[in-house]
């Protein structure tokens, strides 16, 4: 089965620098997620991407991160300048349609930890 | 704005056992619901879906009832094994598909042999 593919599996920072975490989405697909999970709290909405923009984020999604896809196969999140806050696991996911018969692929994630 | 409350984990059981990993949401309008699972060092897969009042979905022996009466979609299964040790997270969507997922916590779910 197809699969998303997120590197690196883990990402030690020190606050202040900036990030970059990698994805490379199911080749065919159109749309682009990301999302996070704090340690011990919920699975939360970052971002959506679709046809080089972003379609809807959250609100945690300030001006801080940012997305871009740079080539036909990556997807990346940056965090300009991280937070000990922005300590999570980072999952991309991707789809090739939307609507309620469609399957969302994720990634297994990036953990990243912010010092 | 929506929420999912999902049981504390970790949860342990035997082989064999019974098990329900309780899930409730709070939406707007006619949420499609979902669990999703994560086995060690894979992504999260969707296990099974309902997108309506009384659907029932199910997968690999898994079950879930959408309950629109009591706004739940309980996770069962009537006998586990060992390799259905992983992560359960329930979620739903309300903009009638699999954009912005609202998840829950995850329940940490292991069997013994």
């Amino acid at each position: 089965e197809p699969e998303v593919t997120q590197t690196p599996s883990h990402q030690v920072t020190q606050m202040g620098q900036e990030v970059i975490l990698r994805c490379v989405p199911i080749s065919n697909h159109l749309y682009f997620y990301w999302y996070r999970q704090i340690l011990g709290q919920k699975v939360e909405f970052l971002v959506s991407f679709y046809n080089n923009e972003i379609s809807e984020k959250s609100e945690i999604f300030d001006d801080q991160f940012s997305v871009e896809r740079p080539d036909g196969s990556n997807f990346t999140l940056k965090i300009r300048s991280t937070k000990l806050e922005d300590s999570a696991m980072y999952f991309c996911a991707s789809s090739s349609t939307r609507g309620r018969s469609e399957k969302l692929f994720f990634g297994s994630g990036t953990q990243l930890s912010v010092l | 704005g929506n929420s999912v409350t999902q049981m504390e984990g970790p949860v342990t059981l035997s082989e064999e056992a019974f098990l329900t990993i309780n899930c409730t949401y709070t939406a707007t309008g006619y949420p499609s619901l979902f669990w999703y699972v994560q086995y060690p060092g894979e992504g999260l897969q969707l296990l099974l879906k309902a997108t309506k009042a009384d659907d029932k979905g199910s997968n690999k022996g898994f079950e879930a009832t959408y309950r629109k009466e009591t706004t739940s979609f309980h996770l069962e299964k009537g006998s586990v094994q060992v390799s259905d040790s992983a992560v359960y997270f329930c979620a739903l969507s309300d903009l009638g598909g699999n954009e912005k997922l609202t998840f829950g916590t995850g329940t940490r779910l292991t069997i013994i042999p």
